[in-house]
């Protein structure tokens, strides 16, 4: 059971948009950035977006991150073949002390 | 262009030891956090561990804690996770991650490693 709960799966077909949740609580989404983790089938996972909306070089502006209280969101929007992957949310747990992952929500495009 | 090439995985036994390397290159290693995350067959992402800068700072997932010691060697631009006591869950494939800043909080891990697999099993 993950501290961070996201839902396992989401589809979608070319150019939607879809969103991806993450719900926490006040000991880590409360109260620190959150960041995405794209995971293509087979390799290792990468940064999408860090301090909860803000997104490395490279990656396309089709994805966005925001955070409201203690939950957080992953859109995609213009969804493509090539974004068929494993995405997970992560932040530091004050409590915990230490990182804590969700569980990971498998998207597929239709 | 930055590197971390991990090694030093395999099959053990359970209650055995195993010392897993990660080799950086292409940063100045020591003016990061590094961490190390893990990824059962099939299953999501779990951090193990972290270790700050000049690793005056650690911290552990509960479900390694006293069984696992991170360390680095900023001589040699190496992270190491020291695994002991071992159990049948370890088995996963371990990454290593650079974090964005010095200290192990409020932080991001980018790039990571293509991993080791451990495999603990009699």
């Amino acid at each position: 059971q993950s501290v961070l709960t996201q839902p396992p799966s989401a589809s979608g077909t070319p150019g939607q948009r879809v969103t991806v949740s993450c719900s926490g609580s006040s000991s880590n989404i409360g109260r620190n950035a959150v960041n995405w983790y794209q995971q293509l089938p087979g390799t290792a996972p990468k940064l999408l977006i860090y301090d909860n909306n803000q997104r490395p070089s490279g990656v396309p502006d089709r994805f966005s991150g925001s955070k409201s209280g203690t939950s957080a969101s992953l859109a995609i929007s213009g969804l493509q073949s090539e974004d068929e992957a494993d995405y997970y949310c992560a932040v530091w747990d004050d409590s915990l002390n230490g990182w804590v992952f969700g569980g990971g929500t498998k998207l597929t495009v239709l | 262009e930055v590197q971390l090439v991990e090694s030093g995985g395999g099959l053990v036994q359970p209650g055995r030891s195993l010392r897993l390397s990660c080799a950086a290159s292409g940063f100045s290693f020591n003016d990061y956090a590094m961490h190390w995350v893990r990824q059962a067959p099939g299953k999501g992402l779990e951090w193990v561990s972290g270790i700050t800068w000049n690793s005056g700072s650690t911290a552990y997932a509960d479900s390694v804690k006293g069984r696992f010691t991170i360390s680095r060697d900023n001589a040699k631009n190496a992270l190491y996770l020291q695994m002991n006591s071992l159990r049948a869950e370890d088995t996963a494939l371990y990454f290593c991650a650079k974090a964005a800043r010095e200290w192990l909080e409020t932080n991001w891990f980018d790039p990571w490693g293509q991993g080791t697999l451990v495999t603990v099993s009699s």
